[in-house]
């Protein structure tokens, strides 16, 4: 099946801080998505990104579907961007099924 | 407006036992999803259905039925629990259709633990 890596696994930032995380994919997609669950569990929907760059406030994503991989920019990190980033993909020839990867874990200090 | 809605949010079963978690979701979407959540991963997906009545399985549908008799519920089952189904169950929802179409959105989890 299509595999799907995130980098870094772990990321410490000060406040104020920016990073770029990163998400590898294996085979074609049709659907890319950014997750970030708070550390109360809720999961939220950041970008539905499967090609293209789009921009939410302090967060903007990019996906190159050619050349299978995504990038997650945190620009001034705030204490509250804390928890774990999540990308999910959807295979071009898959029922909606969306297959994630095991995140990247995200602390940001004040 | 709730939007995805599980219960229960806590459960504490003994092997062997049965169980049945709800998700309710009020925005009229075609797609639900359950996903199970294990420390240090990503979610993976049991079982989802595209429609009232249809289910399909998932990557890990070993151990789990569902159910899908009315659109807006999507019933998630384990019939003898065992300690490997420990773990933070997820629902999701999508329309599939429209500008956000694509987009899941999940309910808070229900953590279940398997003595």
């Amino acid at each position: 099946g299509i595999q799907v890596e995130q980098s870094p696994p772990d990321l410490i930032l000060q406040e104020g801080a920016n990073s770029t995380l990163r998400c590898n994919f294996s085979d074609s997609v049709n659907n890319l998505q950014w997750f970030h669950q708070n550390p109360w569990g809720q999961l939220i929907n950041l970008f539905y990104i499967p090609s293209g760059t789009k921009q939410n406030g302090r967060l903007s994503a990019t996906t190159v579907a050619t050349e299978r991989y995504s990038l997650l920019y945190i620009s001034s990190s705030q204490t509250t961007d804390s928890g774990v980033y999540f990308c999910a993909v959807e295979r071009e020839d898959s029922s909606y099924k969306l297959i994630f990867g095991s995140g990247t874990r995200l602390l940001v200090r004040p | 407006n709730a939007g995805v809605t599980q219960t229960p949010k806590f459960r504490v079963l003994k092997t062997g036992q049965s169980m049945t978690l709800l998700c309710a979701q009020d925005m009229n979407h075609e797609y639900m999803y359950w996903y199970r959540q294990d420390p240090g991963m990503g979610l993976r997906l049991i079982h989802y259905s595209v429609g009232e009545g249809t289910t399909a399985k998932g990557e890990v549908p070993d151990g789990y039925n569902v159910s899908r008799l009315k659109k807006q519920n999507f019933l998630l089952g384990l019939e003898s629990a065992a300690p490997s189904q420990t773990s933070v169950y997820f629902c999701a929802s999508t329309a599939h259709v429209g500008e956000a179409k694509n987009i899941q959105y999940f309910g808070a989890g229900t953590r279940l633990s398997v003595l």
